[in-house]
């Protein structure tokens, strides 16, 4: 079946340090999911990207779509103590019959030393 | 409020005692599905539903079932909790598109375990 990497698994950054993740999938995919899981709490969409090559803003987030819509990232600007999370992709699996279920990666845990 | 609301939040029960943690959204979604989250394994889906009396497995079904008779309704039945379904549960619902699954809402999550 469809397989979503993530990567790195954790990620320990300077507030101020830029901070990317990367997100590659097995199969080519219609488009891909993002979320970001504050400690203790539950994952939160932030963005879909659905074209190839597509670039998306989100003030210091910035989302890539690759070309062949096989692998994704997100970058962050200049990090903040707000940013603290866990960093999911997900992309869609076809499960037959029209029937779509999200496949998630394993995320990237983002600290951020103040 | 447009929300999904997971009940319990927290729970610590005994291996064999049958429990229910109770998953309801507000939003009119026809897909719900229901994730465990371990550490280091991420997200992975235990059932999903893409409309009232329509389920599916995910990923990691064995030992859990769940029912779909209401639309805003997808209970997570464990009928012989063990140990190894300790794990933080969340469900999840979206509005079902083509080729696609839209955008998550998640509840808040239902703390489990299992001794």
């Amino acid at each position: 079946g469809q397989q979503v990497m993530q990567i790195p698994q954790y990620q320990h950054v300077q507030e101020g340090e830029d901070f990317t993740t990367y997100c590659n999938s097995s199969t080519t995919l219609s488009n891909i999911q993002w979320y970001k899981q504050r400690p203790g709490g539950h994952p939160v969409f932030l963005i879909q990207l659905v074209k190839s090559g597509e670039v998306k803003k989100q003030k210091r987030l910035t989302f890539q779509f690759g070309e062949a819509k096989k692998n994704s990232s997100l970058h962050i600007t200049a990090t903040q103590t707000t940013d603290v999370g866990t960093y999911f992709c997900a992309g869609p699996q076809d499960s037959g019959a029209g029937s779509y279920q999200l496949t998630f990666g394993k995320g990237t845990k983002l600290s951020v030393i103040p | 409020e447009a929300q999904v609301t997971q009940n319990p939040r927290y729970l610590i029960t005994v291996t064999g005692k049958k429990l229910t943690v109770t998953c309801s959204q507000n939003m009119n979604h026809e897909y719900m599905s229901w994730y465990r989250q371990d550490p280091g394994l991420g997200l992975r889906q235990i059932y999903y539903s893409m409309n009232v009396e329509v389920t599916d497995k995910g990923d990691v079904p064995e030992g859990y079932k769940v029912s779909r008779k209401e639309k805003r309704n997808f209970p997570l039945i464990l009928e012989s909790p063990s140990p190894n379904q300790t794990s933080l549960y969340f469900c999840a619902s979206s509005f079902r598109r083509i080729s696609s699954t839209g955008e998550l809402f998640f509840g808040e999550g239902s703390r489990l375990t299992v001794l």
